[in-house]
């Protein structure tokens, strides 16, 4: 079966190193999503990103944020300069509609030490 | 600003109970709303989506309704099973905006 699949699934970095990512969508989805979810918290949107550009962005998703699709598979978040708020749970999500089924990955936890 | 609620926060049940989980959204200006599984440090697994225009899902023991006049919707689950254990979270997709709204999640542990 289809999966969003993100690496890694841990990552540790010292605040104001750069971070980066990544997320497999699944191949014939349009729609793509980065959440966050940092421990004991809701999950929160931060950005959707269709035909090639942002659609939506949170007011999380600030100029430290930044996202890619460098090729026809992957899609990354960015982050420029860690902060300790930063560490939580980032998934990646991926749709074929804009009001279809949504489909998370396993998640990438972030660490900022 | 649209909010996602869910009642209880926690709940504990004998294996075997048929339960029911709570989701309520301010604003009925949805396009449609969505049930997830958590297990403990793991990512978001899909278990239903209800469009706007329906009354209910089900798939399997699960069967989610959504009542958009009163900005709720509810799983019930059937049978209750040990593997069912985990956190429930439903996120609500707005009219205006191309993101879900997540609520606080139910953490549901069924005990054998």
């Amino acid at each position: 079966e289809p999966e969003v699949t993100q690496t890694p699934s841990h990552q540790v970095t010292q605040m104001g190193q750069e971070v980066i990512l990544r997320c497999v969508p699944i191949s014939n989805h349009l729609y793509f999503y980065w959440y966050r979810q940092i421990l004991g918290q809701k999950v929160e949107f931060l950005v959707s990103f269709y035909n090639n550009e942002i659609s939506e962005k949170s007011e999380i998703f600030d100029d430290q944020f930044s996202v890619e699709r460098p090729d026809g598979s992957n899609f990354t978040l960015k982050i420029r300069s860690t902060k300790l708020e930063d560490s939580a749970m980032y998934f990646c999500a991926s749709k074929a509609g804009q009001y279809t089924e949504a489909f998370f990955g396993q998640g990438t936890r972030l660490t900022v030490v | 600003k649209q909010e996602v609620t869910q009642i209880p926060a926690a709940l504990s049940v004998p294996e075997g109970e048929n339960l029911v989980l709570n989701c309520s959204f301010t604003d009925s200006a949805i396009y449609n709303l969505q049930w997830f599984r958590q297990d403990p440090g793991k990512g978001l697994t899909s278990l239903l989506l209800i469009q706007s225009s329906q009354r209910e899902q089900t798939s399997g023991r699960l069967n989610a309704s959504l009542d958009k006049s009163s900005g709720r919707s509810t799983l019930y689950i059937a049978a209750s099973q040990p593997g069912d254990s985990a956190t429930y979270l439903c996120a609500a997709m707005y009219n205006y905006g191309q993101n879900f709204v997540f609520g606080p999640g139910t953490r549901l542990s069924v005990l054998p």
